[in-house]
């Protein structure tokens, strides 16, 4: 059962904003949710994680609803750089009894970014 | 400084052979892993262990067999190798989990390109 939908791709234009969605309608109460952006030939790279409200880092922001069940990144003034996969992951972080559920990376979101 | 860092990049071999990856992180974390990502680009885990204890161990053929000398370093053998064996394997680490902070990330190695003739 995948705890996690993202679109397959997206795409857009640099200097504009981008928000990728991810629902997760299954979330648990200890769970939290982890986005990472994965190029070509590379291991995935953690970008922002949260448990509800608003997340920013000098990155991205994460916007969660107060049910839980989506969340949101958001990249601000995006480059033809930002091209990547980006993945949302939903788990427990706390290793004794976490399992793998926060670490089952779904298929992605492809996002391009065109000039 | 690399991070995590895993050898070979490239690793090309028969069906049947035995291989082995290795993996060593510099951050002084405490939990590592293994992940397999196939040609459909769909990462999947396998192993992770937490200070050389594996704790997770996803329905993996025994074939694989995960092997951790010291937290530093968690080396993936793999006997008798098949066609489908092919992919990118990367290893990664995270800190230890604390419920009292929300960081929980994982730092991931450039992954090794495994083919199988």
């Amino acid at each position: 059962l995948a705890k996690t939908t993202q679109p397959i791709s997206m795409d857009s234009y640099e200097g504009q904003e981008v928000n990728i969605t991810c629902s997760h309608n299954n979330i648990a109460t200890n769970d939290y949710i982890t986005w990472y952006q994965q190029f070509p030939s590379q291991g995935p790279r953690f970008i922002i994680q949260g448990y509800k409200t608003k997340v920013t880092n000098e990155v991205a922001s994460l916007f969660i609803p107060a049910d839980r069940k989506s969340s949101t990144l958001s990249l601000p003034r995006v480059s033809l750089s930002d091209t990547a996969v980006y993945y949302c992951l939903v788990g427990d972080i706390a290793y004794s009894g976490g399992g793998a559920d926060g670490l089952t990376f779904g298929k992605g979101t492809h996002l391009i970014i065109q000039p | 400084d690399t991070a995590v860092s895993q050898t070979p990049k490239y690793l090309v071999t028969q069906m049947g052979n035995d291989k082995s990856i290795k993996c060593e992180q510099n951050l002084g974390h405490d939990t590592m892993y293994w992940y397999k990502q196939d040609s459909k680009k769909f990462l999947k885990i396998m192993f992770s262990y937490n200070n050389k204890e594996l704790i997770i161990n996803e329905t993996v053929p025994n074939r694989f067999s995960p092997k951790s000398p010291d937290k530093a370093h968690l080396n993936l053998h793999i006997n008798s190798l098949e066609l489908g064996d092919s992919a990118v394997y990367f290893c990664a680490s995270s800190p230890k989990s604390d419920r009292r902070k929300e960081t929980y990330e994982q730092y991931f190695g450039p992954g090794t390109r495994l083919t199988v003739t």
